[in-house]
C-alpha cells in the first residue's frame, strides 16, 4: 500500500513569491492534516480537513497561507507571497478516524521550503 | 502553545541501555501517541495508548500513562544505532475540537 505522497521533496524560493505543495493521503483516509515543523520543533497544526471540510484552520495564517482538497482526496497548500520566516518543513498528514477521537496518523515525507 | 512538553529535550546513552522519555500534558485527553522522527524524515507512529489504559507494550517500546499525573512515559530497551532519532509525544485533546497537539520532541542519539 502507498503512503502518503508529497510533492515537492525540496523548494527554494525568493520571498515574495507564491509555493504550492501538494499531498496525496493513503487511499481512503477520510482526515487529512497540514503541518509546519520548524528547526528543532514539534509539528503545528496549519489545517485539517474531513473529507472536503476544513474542520479546523485556527492555527493557519489566512493573510497569506491557502489550502483545498476539493474532491475530498488530494490537497495542496499555497502560500502567496512567501516571507523568510516561512522557512520550515511542511508536513502533510492522513487518517482514518475513529469513534474515539484522531486516531493514528501517518505522514508524508514532507516537503522542505527555504525562502531566501 | 503546545499541550505535550518532552522531557529530556535530548538524551545520549550507549547502545545496549535502556531509554526513557517522558512527556507531560495539561488538559484532559482521549488518547497520547508517541512518534518517531528520523533525520530529514516524516514521522512514524510507534504507539497508541487511550485513556483508560495505562500501560503498553510493542516489541521493544513500553508506555505508561498516567492520567492523574498527565504525564507518560516511552521506555525503549536494549537501545541500537537505529533508534537514533527524535521522539514525539501527540495529545488528542478531549474537546470539542478533538485537536492533535505535538510536543517539542526529545532527540535522542545512541552510542556506538
Amino acid at each position: 500500500e502507498a503512503g502518503v505522497v508529497q510533492s515537492p521533496r525540496y523548494k527554494i524560493i525568493e520571498k515574495k513569491q507564491p509555493v504550492a505543495f501538494w499531498c496525496n493521503p493513503i487511499s481512503g483516509h477520510n482526515t487529512l492534516y497540514w503541518y509546519r515543523q520548524n528547526l528543532g520543533q514539534g509539528p503545528e497544526l496549519l489545517i485539517r480537513y474531513e473529507n472536503e471540510e476544513a474542520v479546523d484552520d485556527s492555527q493557519l495564517p489566512k493573510d497569506r497561507f491557502s489550502a483545498e482538497r476539493l474532491k475530498g482526496v488530494d490537497s495542496t497548500l499555497k502560500i502567496q507571497p512567501a516571507e523568510l520566516g516561512d522557512s520550515a518543513v511542511y508536513l502533510c498528514a492522513s487518517s482514518l478516524e475513529g469513534l474515539a477521537g484522531q486516531e493514528t496518523q501517518y505522514f508524508g515525507p514532507g516537503t522542505r521550503l527555504l525562502v531566501l | 502553545s503546545q499541550q505535550g512538553e518532552e522531557d529530556p529535550q535530548a538524551l545520549s546513552i550507549q547502545e545496549g541501555e535502556n531509554a526513557t522519555m517522558n512527556c507531560s500534558y495539561k488538559t484532559s485527553i482521549n488518547n497520547l501517541q508517541w512518534y518517531r522522527q528520523n533525520s530529514g524524515r516524516g514521522l512514524v507512529h510507534l504507539i497508541l495508548i487511550r485513556s483508560n489504559e495505562r500501560e503498553k507494550h510493542s516489541g521493544r517500546l513500553r508506555v505508561t500513562l498516567d492520567t492523574s499525573k498527565k504525564s507518560s512515559s516511552l521506555l525503549i530497551t536494549a537501545s541500537r544505532a537505529a533508534d537514533t532519532a527524535s521522539y514525539f509525544c501527540a495529545t488528542d485533546v478531549r474537546n470539542r475540537d478533538d485537536k492533535i497537539i505535538f510536543g517539542k520532541g526529545t532527540r535522542l542519539h545512541i552510542l556506538p
